[in-house]
């Protein structure tokens, strides 16, 4: 079975402030997916990363996928409030079937 | 498009009573998942469809759970008979050509 650990599990942060969310697993995903979910909603798709080393960009959230495919991470620069959520990464061995990781609860405060 | 839909939003149930929970995929899509989120187990994939056909249900937890997609618009999620520790939130997800999963709102249920 194929586990995706992150961390770390809650982050409560101030608007303005940097922060980087981590995804590890020790199994090795063809591609990876970033969702956020927001409270009485479905997560919702940030991006997919397919190649080791791969870089995205996406306004103030970076994400970047291991040179092993193994892990990935998240980085978003000058928090905002709407920026609070549930993120989760996903992966994939190649087939249809997404592990999702542990999560990570965001809340960034005025 | 209207996105996934699910019913009913919120189901409250005695322990023992049939549950079914309900999903329209959006149209075009040919995969269909079912996921049980839980605080302490984080989303889990139940059950996934393409095409109608269910292609892998390895993580329905036990006979209790059952799922079928009678036509390309819908489909069920069955619990029969409920328990407690069946309380969660259901989603279901949609897929087309892309690897993007599109999930709906949800079925929180609650087994008394």
């Amino acid at each position: 079975t194929q586990l995706l650990e992150q961390s770390p599990q809650f982050l409560s942060i101030q608007e303005g402030e940097n922060l980087t969310v981590y995804c590890n697993s020790s199994s090795v995903f063809s591609s990876l997916q970033w969702y956020r979910q927001e409270p009485g909603e479905g997560p919702v798709l940030l991006v997919t990363v397919v190649t080791g080393g791969e870089v995205k960009k996406l306004k103030r959230l970076t994400f970047q996928f291991g040179d092993a495919r193994k892990d990935s991470s998240l980085h978003i620069t000058a928090a905002q409030p709407g920026d609070t959520g549930l993120y989760l990464c996903a992966g994939t061995g190649g087939g249809n079937k997404l592990t999702f990781g542990t999560g990570t609860q965001l809340k960034v405060e005025l | 498009d209207a996105g996934v839909i699910q019913s009913p939003r919120h189901e409250v149930t005695e322990m023992g009573q049939e549950v079914t929970l309900r999903c329209k995929p959006i149209s075009g899509h040919d995969y269909l998942f079912w996921y049980r989120q839980t605080m302490m187990r984080g989303l889990e994939l139940l059950i996934y469809f393409n095409n109608n056909v269910p292609i892998d249900d390895s993580g329905m937890p036990e006979d209790r759970f059952s799922a079928k997609m009678p036509n390309a618009s819908f489909s069920t999620l069955k619990i029969q008979p409920s328990e407690p520790r069946d309380s969660a939130v259901y989603f279901c997800a949609s897929r087309g050509t892309s690897n993007e999963q599109f999930f709906g709102p949800g079925t929180r249920l609650t087994v008394l």
